[in-house]
């Protein structure tokens, strides 16, 4: 079945620092892709999505690419603020579905001053 | 417009006793989703619903979990005979459908659920 596998946390970065935060993919057929964020104490927000290969979703300064060669999706922020502190999380929707949302365990991001 | 809203926001229950979570999705949003977070479990799916009916309802975790929606809106998940591994966030989405595009899932902030 479809399985998302995300690097896990938790990361600390001071401000202005470079994000990776990993993500790889199972999947039949050819699925969508997604970055969710959970801020403390909010619920789930969509963060940047890609439909196909070689798609980059970008949003808020963040970015990743859909590269199917190497069935990644990591994300990317060349200068985190304390703002971004949150869990992250991948998430795909399989190609032989249009429906059903598959997370990752989620990366708890914190940003220091 | 208004995004999607879930009642209650905390629930504390005893077990072996029934819950109901409600959901309102977005208006005119078709599909309807839900999920449940948990710390050992991730995020997880529960139902899938298109209009009324549900055509997926593989993520329940056992025949103690239910659910149904009601004039392609408003939707209630049940469990009966709460366990303490019940005790999770559940989460409610929509989406629209878009004729050849993805269709983005919009999440509600949860019920957070607690079994003692």
């Amino acid at each position: 079945g479809d399985s998302v596998t995300q690097m896990e946390g938790p990361v600390t970065l001071s401000e202005e620092a470079f994000l990776t935060i990993n993500c790889t993919y199972t999947a039949t057929g050819y699925p969508s892709l997604f970055w969710y964020v959970q801020y403390p104490g909010e619920g789930l927000q969509l963060l940047l999505k890609a439909t196909k290969a070689d798609d980059k979703g970008s949003n808020k300064g963040f970015e990743a690419t859909y590269r199917k060669e190497t069935t990644s999706f990591h994300l990317e922020k060349g200068s985190v603020q304390v703002s971004d502190s949150a869990v992250y999380f991948c998430a795909l929707r399989g190609g032989g579905s249009n429906y059903k949302l598959t997370f990752g365990k989620g990366t708890l991001l914190t940003v220091n001053p | 417009g208004a995004g999607v809203s879930q009642s209650p926001s905390n629930k504390v229950t005893e077990k072996g006793k029934d819950v109901e979570l409600r959901c309102d999705p977005i208006s005119g949003h078709t599909a309807l989703y839900w999920y449940r977070q948990s710390l050992g479990q991730g995020l997880e799916f529960l139902i899938y619903f298109q209009g009324n009916s549900a055509p997926d309802k593989s993520g329940l975790p056992s025949d103690r979990f239910s659910a149904e929606r009601t004039g392609g809106s408003v939707s209630t998940l049940t469990i009966q005979r709460t366990q303490q591994e019940d005790s999770a966030v559940y989460l409610c989405a929509s989406s629209s459908q878009l004729a050849g595009g993805p269709e983005t899932q919009y999440f509600g902030p949860g019920t957070r659920l607690l079994v003692l």
